[in-house]
């Protein structure tokens, strides 16, 4: 089974509105953190937001929120306000501390297009 | 913030060549370094993990002989593809370890090398 899952694999969204990228993940291991980058066409991985499994609020940073819903095994990436600087490849990633000797794994990524 | 490098940046060679590219951490030491490989419109996949003063730990299906990766100080992880091919050509990626992160720790990324063989 596929330890991190992205199911849209291209996402369109009008310039100033908010979006929202899921991605849910498997994992038996209670200690862990979720990222998410962002990869412009230059191809350079760019850090968004980090979500630690015992973090008990919701990550913020600036206009990137991420919608941890442990239960449900779930770190959506929700970018609100839209801007055309936006468009880029997005990966969900995850590090286990006592799984997978501690290595990423991430998400097959969802292509976001911002429409002017 | 920590920054990691690498060089080159873009990279055209012969088929039958051999090829290498540097990644280094310029403001920490790193003693753990990741080499990504990443096809157009695709996911990061792991290659291996370099380890400074000790040998790299290939993922299964990476021929260690083909790509060979060096550790050799705490500062710079080299990759060398060794004899390559058409089907060697891809985007490569490092990263490096950085501080912790709780639970888990940072990870910093180059910026990647393309390489072409011709």
């Amino acid at each position: 089974a596929q330890k991190i899952t992205q199911t849209q694999p291209g996402m369109f969204v009008q310039e100033k509105e908010a979006v929202t990228l899921d991605c849910t993940y498997d994992t038996s291991d209670p200690s862990y953190g979720l990222f998410w980058y962002k990869q412009p066409s230059s191809g350079e991985m760019i850090f968004l937001i980090y979500q630690g499994s015992y973090d008990q609020q919701n990550a913020t940073e600036g206009r990137y929120s991420l919608n941890f819903q442990k239960a449900r095994k779930s770190a959506n990436l929700v970018i609100s306000a839209s801007q055309l600087g936006d468009s880029a490849m997005y990966f969900c990633a995850m590090r286990e501390v006592n799984t997978n000797a501690g290595k990423s794994t991430f998400g097959d990524g969802t292509t976001l297009t911002v429409k002017p | 913030g920590a920054v990691v490098s690498q060089h080159p940046s873009w990279v055209i060679c012969k088929s039958g060549t051999s090829v290498k590219i540097e990644c280094r951490s310029l403001d920490f030491q790193a003693t753990t370094m990741f080499w990504y490989r990443q096809f157009p419109k695709q996911s990061l996949m792991l290659m291996a993990t370099s380890n400074e003063g000790s040998k790299a730990t290939y993922e299964q299906g990476v021929e260690k002989d083909k790509f060979l990766i060096n550790h050799a100080s705490l500062t710079l992880s080299t990759l060398t593809v060794t004899s390559a091919h058409p089907e060697d050509s891809s985007f490569y990626i490092c990263s490096a370890r950085g501080p912790d992160r709780a639970p888990v720790y940072e990870q910093y990324f180059g910026p990647g090398t393309r390489l072409t063989v011709t």
